[in-house]
């Protein structure tokens, strides 16, 4: 079974420059997430959809984040203007549905703003 | 938001030996505790979960001891190896039944032989 794939795996850009992320999770799975990992920290969750829609979006800095999932299946991560304090490690994780089930991740993006 | 308390920060365990990490929970409607290992450069694996109907699981050298009570779980690595050197995180879902986890800020294990 192929994994949670994301790309690019890392990018380096200058603040207030604009940066997206892709990611292609698990087939079959409904359940999309996006998570922020600062060094030294946990995954914070930014976003949650299921299938094409958002479930769950409080975390998100919503004036320079954006998401979206078209037809329930990929989904790309923008950031517009990126902030220094922006860099960190976005990873995609995908399960089967929004129940007690396993999430899976991929292995990540790291963002570094200069 | 609702957070989950991990300690260490940082463990350091001889080849053999017993690694135990503790996570304190602050809602008691938490119903599912997963810990996920990472190594560096990989993204987080689920390595065991627990639902509070039972105070421990098992599985191979990995147990979750859970204590309803004192909303604390902890999770042990007994014979801990080298290649259990990585990052463990606690998590748990702040709404019963929902699935964007909450986690811990993690503990990095180190095993020496």
């Amino acid at each position: 079974e192929a994994g949670v794939a994301q790309s690019p795996r890392y990018k380096i850009i200058e603040k207030r420059q604009s940066v997206a992320f892709w990611c292609n999770p698990i087939s079959g799975h409904a359940t999309l997430y996006w998570y922020q990992q600062i060094l030294g920290q946990g995954p914070k969750l930014l976003i949650q959809f299921q299938n094409n829609g958002v479930v769950d979006d409080s975390q998100l800095p919503k004036d320079r984040f954006s998401a979206e999932r078209l037809k329930g299946v990929d989904s790309t991560l923008k950031i517009q203007p990126a902030k220094l304090e922006d860099s960190a490690v976005y990873l995609c994780a995908s399960s089967f549905d929004n129940t007690y089930n396993e999430q899976f991740f991929g292995p990540g993006t790291r963002l570094t703003v200069l | 938001q609702q957070q989950v308390k991990q300690s260490p920060q940082s463990l350091i365990v001889q080849k053999g030996g017993i690694s135990i990490i503790n996570c304190a929970y602050e809602n008691t409607a938490f119903d599912y505790f997963p810990w996920y290992q990472q190594f560096p450069g990989k993204g987080p694996a689920l390595l065991i979960a627990i639902r509070p109907d039972v105070s421990e699981k098992k599985e191979g050298r990995f147990t979750i001891s859970f204590n309803k009570s004192a909303k604390q779980f902890s999770l042990h690595i007994m014979d801990s190896q080298p290649g259990d050197s990585a990052t463990y995180f606690c998590a748990a879902p702040p709404n019963s039944g929902n699935t964007p986890l909450v986690f811990g800020k993690g503990t990095r294990l180190s095993v020496i032989a």
